[in-house]
């Protein structure tokens, strides 16, 4: 039983190219979520998706999208990566869907954007 | 307006003594609360959480917190800090159906 897990651990961009963080979970769980973490800050959230088939603004959501692939996977996308976009990446997962559920995060992606 | 404050963001305690981080919050109604923890190079995990339940709450390796509504506070506490506690603290609020507040977080260092 891995939990959450999250691709890749580490990633290098230059402003303006995209890329895809992945999320995948195991545990059969209904809601998941994606975060960013700034030094000095708590977690924000970008998006989440409280359901297969549904997704949700969240907190930050500008430049960001993503896609509930099926129960188990969850995946944001950059389009146009920027330096405000340089930040520590975290997936979670919830068995019920809402905010209260004990939340599971993944080992984080960090992301430097040049 | 609705919030969350770790009042330290740096606290420094002897490993076999006592653990005190605090979190106060702002609201005009009691919300659900929860402590989360981040061990280096981690994801956060749940310590323990409060949901209108009994106000001292036990949670995961020895910790508590107790819930006071008088002074909207929610501090954690452990009797005696063991090294592997060295972690960031994370005081999170749960204001009615809204997103969990994450607070700014509390790195827990542990001397020898």
């Amino acid at each position: 039983n891995a939990g959450v897990t999250q691709t890749p651990k580490f990633q290098v961009l230059k402003t303006g190219q995209s890329m895809t963080l992945q999320c995948a979970q195991d545990m059969n769980h209904n809601s998941m979520y994606w975060y960013r973490q700034d030094p000095g800050m708590g977690l924000r959230l970008i998006y989440y998706s409280a359901s297969e088939g549904t997704t949700d603004k969240g907190e930050v959501p500008n430049g960001y999208n993503v896609s509930r692939l099926n129960k188990r996977e969850f995946s944001l996308r950059l389009e146009s990566a920027a330096p405000s976009q340089t930040s520590v990446y975290f997936c979670a997962s919830s068995d019920e869907g809402w905010f209260g559920d004990t939340q599971y995060f993944g080992p984080g992606t960090r992301l430097t954007v040049l | 307006a609705q919030s969350v404050t770790q009042l330290d963001s740096h606290v420094s305690v002897s490993e076999g003594t006592p653990v005190l981080l605090r979190c106060n919050y702002s609201s005009s109604y009691s919300p659900s609360l929860f402590w989360y923890v981040q061990h280096p190079n981690k994801g956060l995990q749940l310590l323990l959480k409060y949901t209108s339940a009994a106000t001292l709450v036990k949670g995961i390796n020895g910790f508590e917190a107790e819930f006071k509504k008088s002074e909207t506070s929610f501090h954690l506490t452990k009797p005696s800090a063991h090294m592997s506690d060295a972690a960031e603290y994370f005081c999170v609020p749960l204001f009615g159906n809204e997103k969990l507040t994450f607070g700014t977080g509390t790195r827990l260092t542990i001397i020898p």
